[in-house]
């Protein structure tokens, strides 16, 4: 099972919008609705910031939110906030194998 | 409070073994499925293994790459879930961390973690 393709960075300044794109098969991200997305910043647990594709937990901002195009998620982080700089993974369910993560990508708020 | 708590982290020689644990507090540990994920310095996330709840019969899963050297196990008296490390490899070496899989509509995805435990292989 291959890793999710995630780009290796993305910026942007205070109030601005960014997109994570996480790119995977019909095997995982495309067979499935069971997309997550986890913010780690340096030294710390992963933390789920969105599950089942679009879906926040109790707690986190409605800055943060989630889609899905065929084999590809994203997670869109509005109104950049300095707190937000971070390591964000994706991560799908595929089946039988049962978990693949992406590679992550390291936010920079300018 | 919900925490998973890791320990058993170390150094250890290629070849040899290791036996980490979690301890779980806070939940009802025998409905939820429990993960072990780890993460190379410098590196991202990879899944390496997974218990199933009660109502699974606790029935393990793991990653290719540990597959035959990495054993699961829980003792429901004590909360805890074990991985039994057998065999190590120098690309073994990283932060391991315990992660609960959710219930009901978070079933599906990780929603608490472990701090994490550094395991070093190297001679």
């Amino acid at each position: 099972q291959s890793a999710l393709t995630q780009p290796r960075s993305v910026s942007g300044s205070p109030g601005q919008s960014v997109t994570i794109s996480c790119t995977g098969t019909s095997s995982d991200v495309g067979g499935y609705n069971y997309v997550s997305w986890y913010q780690q910043h340096p030294g710390k647990a992963p933390k789920v910031m969105i599950y089942d594709v679009n879906k926040r937990p109790s707690g986190v901002p409605d800055r943060f939110s989630g889609s899905k195009s065929g084999n590809t998620a994203s997670l869109t982080i509005s109104g950049l906030q300095a707190e937000d700089e971070a390591d964000y993974y994706c991560c799908s369910y595929a089946g039988s194998y049962p978990w693949v993560f992406g590679g992550g990508t390291k936010l920079t708020v300018l | 409070e919900v925490q998973l708590v890791e320990s058993g982290g170390g150094l250890v020689q290629p070849g040899g073994s290791l036996r980490l644990s979690c301890a779980a507090s806070g939940f009802t540990f025998s409905d939820h499925y429990m993960d072990w994920v780890r993460q190379a310095p410098g590196k991202g996330l990879e899944w390496v293994g997974r218990s199933r709840n009660k109502a699974n019969s606790y029935m393990t899963e793991y990653a290719a790459s540990v597959k035959g050297r990495f054993t699961t196990s829980r003792d429901g008296s004590k909360n805890s879930l074990y991985l039994q490390m057998n065999s190590l490899k120098t690309e073994d070496t990283a932060v391991y961390y315990c992660a609960r899989e959710g219930v009901g509509a978070m079933r599906l995805a990780f929603d608490i973690w472990g701090q994490g435990t550094m395991v070093t292989v190297s001679s």
